[in-house]
């Protein structure tokens, strides 16, 4: 069974630290993760699809790896800003059941 | 384009009363399907869909019922609503089965059974 993690579950950091933050999951076997942004009381939006083949993925100040091989992936955020605070969570594709599992999420707060 | 609209955003039901949560994408997506998020326990996948008329079950599927009539709709229904269900609710579609394009969620539905 596919399980994804997400340490630690919340953090907290000044405004313009660079930030990276975790996943793993136990089975290698993915088509896919994607990495999506939840505010406070509002859906999720997606920011950063990986396809198993590859490696990294760009978009502004975010930057997605994912290692299959060994189960992680990391969302590395640049220069982070008060506006960066939601929750952060990362979820796997693996084709089974046609369903995407899911971590718990990382929260985060930039402080001004 | 609007993407995945779900419909309502707030509901509060009675215990036992039923309810039909609305969903659609206009993407053209084939695959569509039902999640809830529930504290400490992340998203759940109730049912989903991999095309017009046809629909499966996914993890947490008791008390829910789904069907899949046109490519755009997929209504979530609770036959006979309990307290355990109180939760947000989030619709989520793609474009291919392998969900090699990833997903799109709705804003969600929360839900209160009292």
């Amino acid at each position: 069974k596919q399980e994804v993690t997400q340490i630690p579950a919340a953090l907290s950091v000044p405004e313009g630290e660079n930030l990276v933050l975790n996943c793993s999951f136990t089975d290698s076997a993915i088509y896919n993760l994607q990495w999506f942004r939840q505010d406070p009381g509002k859906g999720l939006t997606s920011l950063l699809l990986i396809q198993s083949s590859q490696r990294e993925q760009t978009s502004g100040r975010l930057n997605a790896s994912l290692d299959k091989s060994s189960g992680r992936s990391t969302l590395y955020i640049a220069a982070s800003q008060p506006g960066d605070s939601a929750t952060y969570l990362c979820a796997v594709y693996t084709g089974a059941n046609s369903k995407l599992t899911f971590g718990k999420g990382i929260t985060l707060s930039v402080r001004p | 384009n609007a993407g995945v609209t779900q419909t309502p955003k707030f509901q509060v039901l009675k215990t036992g009363q039923s309810m039909t949560l609305q969903c659609a994408q206009d993407m053209n997506h084939e695959y569509m399907s039902w999640y809830r998020q529930d504290p400490g326990m992340g998203l759940r996948l109730i049912h989903y869909s991999v095309g017009a008329g046809i629909t499966d079950q996914g993890e947490v599927p008791n008390g829910y019922n789904v069907s899949r009539s046109t490519t755009e709709d997929f209504p979530l229904r609770l036959l006979s609503a309990a307290p355990s269900q109180t939760s947000v609710y989030f619709c989520a579609s793609s474009y291919q089965r392998q969900g090699a394009g990833g997903y799109t969620f709705g804003s969600g539905t929360r839900l209160t059974v009292v």
